[in-house]
C-alpha cells in the first residue's frame, strides 16, 4: 500500500462548486503539506501543519482551506472554485527533517 | 527576488556522460537543501538531501553545497535514458519552518 495517498486522482468541476481533496498517510509523520503545481511551473505551497492542532498559510492560501482531522489525514477544500484553480494538487508528508514524501497528486479542473 | 532559482533547460546529455544541475538560493539563512526528480505527470521522489558543506554522495547521485556562494548542485553520472526528468531543488530554513522549491531544471539524456 502507498504511504501517502490523496482522493479523489481526478476532478471535473464547475465554476462556484465547493471541492474537497482529501489526503491520507501511513508514514507516521507530524507534518503534512498542500501543493499545487501549474504546468512547466514549480511547487506552490498552499497549506501547511505541523501537527493536528497547528495549521499555517504558504505562499497562495486565498480561495482554500484546511482542516487536519487527525495526525494521518490532512484535507484541501476550495470553497468555491474558480477556472484559475485549475491544477494538479500534491499532499506530502514529511518528519522534523523536512524530507518530503509526496502522495500521487489530484488532477483538477475547474470549467 | 525567487527563494531558489534553477535553469529551466532542458539540459541535454548524451547516455553514460555526467550531467550538472545548479540551484542557487537567495537567503544566507537556509539549512537544508533537498533535490527531487519529477517524472512527468507523476508525483516529486526525494533523490537526496544535504545539510552542511561539500559533498555527499549516493550511487550513482553527488550533491554539492556552497552555502558561501549560495549554491546547490546535482550530479548524475553515468546518465541514463531513465534520469530523463524534471530535477527539482529546495531548501529550508528557520529550523524547518520554511520550505521553499524552484520550478525545476528538465534533463535530456539521449541514449
Amino acid at each position: 500500500d502507498a504511504d501517502v495517498t490523496q482522493t479523489p486522482r481526478n476532478r471535473i468541476t464547475k465554476t462556484g462548486k465547493r471541492i474537497m481533496l482529501e489526503c491520507s498517510q501511513t508514514k507516521g509523520h507530524d507534518r503534512m503539506y498542500w501543493y499545487r503545481q501549474d504546468p512547466g511551473l514549480g511547487l506552490q505551497l498552499i497549506y501547511y501543519s505541523f501537527d493536528v492542532k497547528d495549521i499555517n498559510k504558504g505562499e497562495i492560501s486565498d480561495g482554500y482551506s484546511v482542516s487536519r482531522q487527525a495526525q494521518a489525514k490532512f484535507s484541501l477544500s476550495l470553497e468555491s472554485a474558480i477556472p484559475n484553480q485549475t491544477a494538479l494538487y500534491f499532499c506530502a508528508t514529511s518528519a522534523r527533517d523536512n524530507e518530503q514524501f509526496f502522495g500521487p497528486g489530484t488532477r483538477l479542473t475547474v470549467l | 527576488q525567487k527563494e531558489v532559482e534553477q535553469n529551466s533547460g532542458p539540459l541535454s546529455v548524451p547516455e553514460g556522460a555526467i550531467a550538472s544541475l545548479n540551484c542557487t538560493y537567495s537567503d544566507r539563512v537556509s539549512q537544508s537543501f533537498f533535490w527531487y526528480r519529477q517524472y512527468s505527470g507523476k508525483s516529486p521522489e526525494l533523490i537526496m538531501s544535504i545539510y552542511s558543506n561539500g559533498d555527499k554522495e549516493d550511487g550513482r547521485f553527488t550533491a554539492q553545497l556552497n552555502k558561501a556562494s549560495q549554491y546547490v548542485s546535482l550530479l548524475i553520472r553515468d546518465s541514463q535514458p531513465s534520469d530523463s526528468a524534471t530535477y527539482l531543488c529546495a531548501v529550508a530554513k528557520y529550523n524547518f519552518n520554511k520550505f521553499y522549491f524552484g520550478s525545476g531544471t528538465k534533463l535530456n539524456v539521449k541514449p
